[in-house]
């Protein structure tokens, strides 16, 4: 299967401080990316969608200010949490579909630690 | 919203039984159900995409079958092998949608 990575793996920083994760396509052209978020013991939730060249479409609740979303090209996506306090800790998975429009490829996700 | 749940959230099985569990999902406006497998420490692997009620698809030793009138999928492991434990997640996508919702996933451990 088609193949996403994910950088960093873990992030551990303080409060105030913010926090890019990236995740890329490595061997095909992702037109839409994903971004989620998992809290222990539940299931994946779904931030924001992003398509290639434009503005990123965010889920009710989540703050757009302060998960910003660049999806500049078709094998990247970055994902910046600003200003990150400890209720951001999390575990945060990005997934990509290409033209194709069916599957989703996921990375393996960073687990981000806020002090 | 959708809400897609799963069942059991966990379950253990000795090698060489058999098992399979469920997904539930809404049935109005489905477009497609996702199965994916998730190690620990690796990226979810996509297992399934089914679109059509009644559809069967198989992998080796998984298969998994669609219900959309009812709204349910079941995931069967035949003969489970302990490289089979992971956590096993469904995701149901609505038709217009690009997003899809998933569960929280049935952890599977296979006891060697």
């Amino acid at each position: 299967g088609a193949v996403v990575s994910q950088h960093p793996s873990w992030v551990i920083c303080k409060s105030g401080t913010s926090v890019k994760i990236e995740c890329r396509s490595l061997d095909f052209q992702a037109t839409t990316m994903f971004w989620y978020r998992q809290f222990p013991k539940q299931s994946l939730m779904l931030m924001a969608t992003s398509n290639e060249g434009s503005k990123a479409t965010y889920e009710q609740g989540v703050e757009k200010d302060k998960f910003l979303i660049n999806h500049a090209s078709l094998t990247l996506s970055t994902l910046t949490v600003t200003s990150a306090h400890p209720e951001d800790s999390s575990f945060y998975i990005c997934s990509a579909r290409g033209t194709s429009g069916t599957n989703q490829y996921f990375g393996p996700g960073t687990r981000l630690l806020v002090l | 919203i959708l809400n897609v749940e799963q069942s059991p959230q966990s379950l253990h099985v000795q090698e060489g039984d058999s098992t399979n569990f469920t997904c539930s999902f809404p049935s109005s406006n489905f477009y497609a159900l996702h199965w994916y497998r998730w190690e620990t420490a690796k990226s979810p692997e996509a297992l399934f995409v089914m679109t059509l009620n009644g559809d069967e698809k198989k992998k080796g030793r998984i298969s998994a079958t669609l219900n959309t009138k009812e709204g349910y999928s079941y995931l069967y492991i035949k003969g489970s092998q302990p490289e089979d434990s992971a956590t096993y997640l469904c995701a149901s996508r609505e038709g217009g949608y690009q997003k899809v919702t998933f569960g929280t996933g049935t952890k599977l451990q296979v006891i060697p």
